[in-house]
């Protein structure tokens, strides 16, 4: 079965330093999505892609982030200055309609 | 902001119970979604339910949409170890792939 895939599962970082994280979505899925999820709590919404460009982002996604499709089959999401509340579990997930697949997440350690 | 209201927080039942999570907001959705999250992996999507007072079926799992596409339900029957871990209830305003609002989770336990 078709998968998300994302690595690395797990970064440190220390306070300030750049982190990329990387997602190979599913191959004929068209949206692209980043969450991320803090230690207990809800999952939250950071970005959409489509058609190479942010359809949508939260209020999370400030200037420090940002997203991109360098070629065919990788999205990655960069945290320019990484800060201690950066610290998550960030997700990627791509769809076909009315179906959101997840991969198994990047856990993010800032020091 | 969109707020997805789960209840309960934290549920511990024995095998061949049944149970009830309710997943309850003020905005109203054009789809709803509800997932199982098992520790260190991602959300696996388990149903979309996007007609007010939809029911749908996923053997013993059982979704209801509410009437008003604000509320929604999942009810296990019979509820056996291998159903534990955290369900997750998200919303979606809007058209195809809009973002998903989570709920805050319900994590169930089943025991022997």
């Amino acid at each position: 079965e078709p998968e998300v895939t994302q690595t690395p599962s797990h970064q440190v970082t220390q306070m300030g330093q750049e982190v990329i994280l990387r997602c190979v979505p599913i191959s004929n899925h068209l949206y692209f999505y980043w969450y991320r999820q803090i230690l207990g709590q809800k999952v939250e919404f950071l970005v959409s892609f489509y058609n190479n460009e942010i359809s949508e982002k939260s209020e999370i996604f400030d200037d420090q982030f940002s997203v991109e499709r360098p070629d065919g089959s990788n999205f990655t999401l960069k945290i320019r200055s990484t800060k201690l509340e950066d610290s998550a579990m960030y997700f990627c997930a791509s769809s076909e309609p009315g179906k959101l697949f997840f991969g198994s997440g990047t856990q993010l350690s800032v020091l | 902001t969109q707020l997805l209201e789960q209840s309960p927080q934290f549920l511990s039942i024995q095998e061949g119970e049944n149970l009830t999570v309710y997943c309850n907001s003020s905005s109203v959705f054009s789809s709803l979604q509800w997932y199982r999250q098992e520790p260190g992996e991602g959300p696996v999507l388990l149903v979309t339910v996007v007609t007010g007072g939809e029911v749908k079926k996923l053997k013993r799992l059982t979704f209801q949409f509410g009437d008003a596409r604000k509320d929604s339900s999942l009810h296990i029957t019979a509820a056996q170890p291998g159903d534990t871990g955290l369900y997750l209830c998200a919303g979606e305003i809007g058209g195809t792939a809009s973002k998903l609002t989570f709920g805050t989770g319900t994590r169930l336990q089943v025991t022997l």
